[in-house]
Parts: structure tokens; C-alpha cells; sequence
């Protein structure tokens, strides 16, 4: 089985830039989730969708970062633009709710500095 | 988040001893998570408790979930290089598969 892609792994740039990272997750998972964590922190939810509609995004800076996941499948979160404190990685997951269970599968993720 | 506090932040083990995480929720557990996340990775599911006084076992991997406290403890035996990295407790807080996590706990195992 195929795991949760993410790209790009790294990007660099600089404040008030914008930026884009695509998360494909794995087939079948209706539930979508993006984190975010900063270095020494735990991941930080930004966003949750169920198929292609959005459950929760109450941690997410509607200013300046968006995400959508068109038909179900792959998802799209943009920050525009970007601030120093949005140095972090950028974690995709995506699961399967079955038996009460909720097992997140992760990708590696996409790690943004901003200079 | 808050709502899961994890102790210890950090955690420095010749190899061989014994180690415990533990991680205690301000709210009501309807499911705890353990992960592990090696530096530059994604996280790695590795139990999931969802009964008070329930335990599992993964190889060297202990986890244990006690409801009344809202607690759940992590527990290493023989520790070994390949046991480093960080350790996230998560949990689905308010239903609807919200999962939120701790801060984490770095291990760090000397040879």
C-alpha cells in the first residue's frame, strides 16, 4: 500500500512570498487532516476535512493560509503570505474511521522556512 | 496542545534501562494514540487504547490507559539506539476524529 505523499519536502522563501503544498493520501481515506509543527512542538491541527468538505479549520489563519481538497482525493494548503512564524513542517495525514478507531497514516511532510 | 500534557520533555537513557512517558488530557479520552516521529520524518502510529486499564504490548513497547485519571503511560523496557526519537501521545478529545497531540517527548538512548 501506497503511503501519504507530500511536496515538496523542502522549500525556502522569503516573507510575504507565498507558497503551496500538495498532499495525496492514501486511497480510500475520506478523512484529511493538516498539521503544523514547529520545531520542538507537537503537531498543531490547521485543518480536517471529510472527503472533499471541511469538518474543522478553526486553527487555521484564514488571513493568509487556505486548503481545499478537490474531488476527495489530493489536497492543496496555500499560505499567502508568509511570515517568519510560519517556519514549521507541514504534515499531511489521512485515515479511516473504523471501529471507533481513528489511526492516522502521516507523510513526511514539508518543511518551509521563511526568511 | 495543552489539553494533553506530556511528561517528560526530554528524556536521556543509557541503553538497556527501563524508561515511562506519560501523558494526562484535561478532558474526557475517547481514544488515546501513541506515535513515534525519528527527526525529519512523519509519525509512525504505534498503539491506540481505547478502554480504561486496557494495555498493549509491542515488542519492548508497553502502553496503558487509565480512564478515571485520564492518563496514559508509555513504557520502555531495555531501551535500545533504535528506540530514539520523539514520542506523541494523541487523542480524539471531542469526538468527530478531531485527533490533537502533546508536545512530545525526545528520547535520547546512549550506547
Amino acid at each position: 500500500e501506497a503511503g501519504v505523499a507530500q511536496s515538496p519536502r523542502y522549500k525556502i522563501i522569503e516573507k510575504r512570498q507565498s507558497v503551496a503544498f500538495w498532499c495525496n493520501p492514501i486511497s480510500g481515506h475520506a478523512t484529511l487532516y493538516w498539521y503544523q509543527q514547529i520545531l520542538g512542538q507537537g503537531p498543531k491541527l490547521l485543518i480536517q476535512f471529510q472527503n472533499n468538505g471541511v469538518v474543522d479549520d478553526s486553527q487555521l489563519p484564514k488571513d493568509r493560509f487556505s486548503a481545499e481538497r478537490l474531488k476527495g482525493v489530493d489536497s492543496t494548503l496555500k499560505i499567502q503570505p508568509a511570515k517568519l512564524e510560519d517556519s514549521a513542517v507541514y504534515l499531511c495525514a489521512s485515515s479511516s474511521v473504523g471501529g471507533g478507531a481513528n489511526v492516522l497514516t502521516f507523510g513526511a511532510g514539508s518543511r518551509l522556512t521563511v526568511l | 496542545s495543552q489539553e494533553l500534557e506530556q511528561s517528560p520533555q526530554s528524556l536521556i537513557v543509557q541503553e538497556g534501562k527501563n524508561l515511562t512517558i506519560n501523558c494526562t488530557s484535561s478532558k474526557t479520552l475517547y481514544g488515546l494514540y501513541w506515535y513515534k516521529q525519528k527527526y525529519g520524518e512523519g509519525l509512525i502510529f504505534l498503539m491506540m487504547l481505547q478502554k480504561g486499564g486496557e494495555e498493549k504490548s509491542h515488542e519492548k513497547i508497553t502502553a496503558k490507559l487509565d480512564e478515571k485519571k485520564q492518563q496514559s503511560s508509555l513504557h520502555i523496557t531495555a531501551s535500545q539506539p533504535s528506540h530514539a526519537g520523539i514520542y506523541l501521545c494523541g487523542a480524539d478529545l471531542g469526538g468527530g476524529f478531531k485527533t490533537i497531540f502533546g508536545a512530545g517527548t525526545r528520547l535520547f538512548v546512549k550506547a
